[in-house]
């Protein structure tokens, strides 16, 4: 399968900076997706995107999907604490289906 | 309305015991998936069933690990004579058919 590869593999950061990590895939995706895991839940959907070079906001959350379809980027502006958690990319899982491959995730650290 | 549940939440067992673990998948969504988080680390697709269909598990470790959906809704992951290196958070998600998935809490399994 694919292999995603997210850096970096983890930041502190001061309350009010804003936040850049990014995603890189061995082959091409389709769809990328963006999601977020605190501590002993579920991961959460953030973002998708499903075009190439596509720019997608949810909040003070912005996601590029990269134009040679192997990288995805996602930026926080303006963190806070409730931001602390894991960030993981995915995409499709073989190219077929619509099962998951994800990253190994960006683990993010506010400092209050 | 009730996002996807998860049972048990934490399970206890030891070495070469069988486990179930159970997922209740959003109400009307067709598809549903497992996947395994290991400590520290990004998902692990398991196993995917469509509607009707036969799964996909072309994502299982082992012929230990099994999985049925029962009335295409409930899921049961078995896995028999369990390992140690089988302790990991178990995720269920379910979807209507879409890559944008909805995960549940997991069941976080350690094996003795």
């Amino acid at each position: 399968g694919q292999q995603l590869n997210q850096s970096p593999q983890s930041m502190f950061i001061q309350e009010g900076e804003d936040v850049s990590m990014n995603c890189t895939s061995s082959s091409i995706f389709n769809t990328w997706l963006w999601y977020k895991q605190d501590p002993g839940e579920g991961p959460v959907l953030l973002i998708a995107l499903y075009k190439a070079g596509e720019l997608t906001s949810n909040g003070r959350l912005t996601a590029q999907f990269g134009i040679t379809r192997k990288d995805s980027f996602l930026n926080i502006s303006a963190s806070i604490p409730s931001d602390v958690g894991i960030y993981f990319c995915a995409g499709p899982y073989n190219n077929a289906g619509n099962m998951l491959t994800f990253g190994g995730g960006t683990r993010l650290m506010v400092k209050p | 309305g009730a996002g996807v549940s998860q049972s048990p939440s934490n399970k206890v067992t030891e070495k070469g015991k069988d486990v179930e673990l159970r997922c209740d998948p959003i109400s009307g969504h067709t598809a549903l998936y497992w996947y395994r988080q290991s400590l520290g680390q990004g998902l692990e697709f398991l196993i995917y069933f469509q509607g009707n269909s036969a799964p996909d598990k072309s994502g299982l470790p082992s012929d230990r690990f099994s999985a049925e959906r029962t009335g295409g809704s409930v899921s049961t992951l078995t896995i028999q004579r369990t390992q140690q290196e089988d302790s990991a958070v178990y995720l269920c998600a379910s979807s209507f058919g879409r890559i944008e998935q909805f995960f549940g809490p997991g069941t976080r399994l350690t094996v003795l």
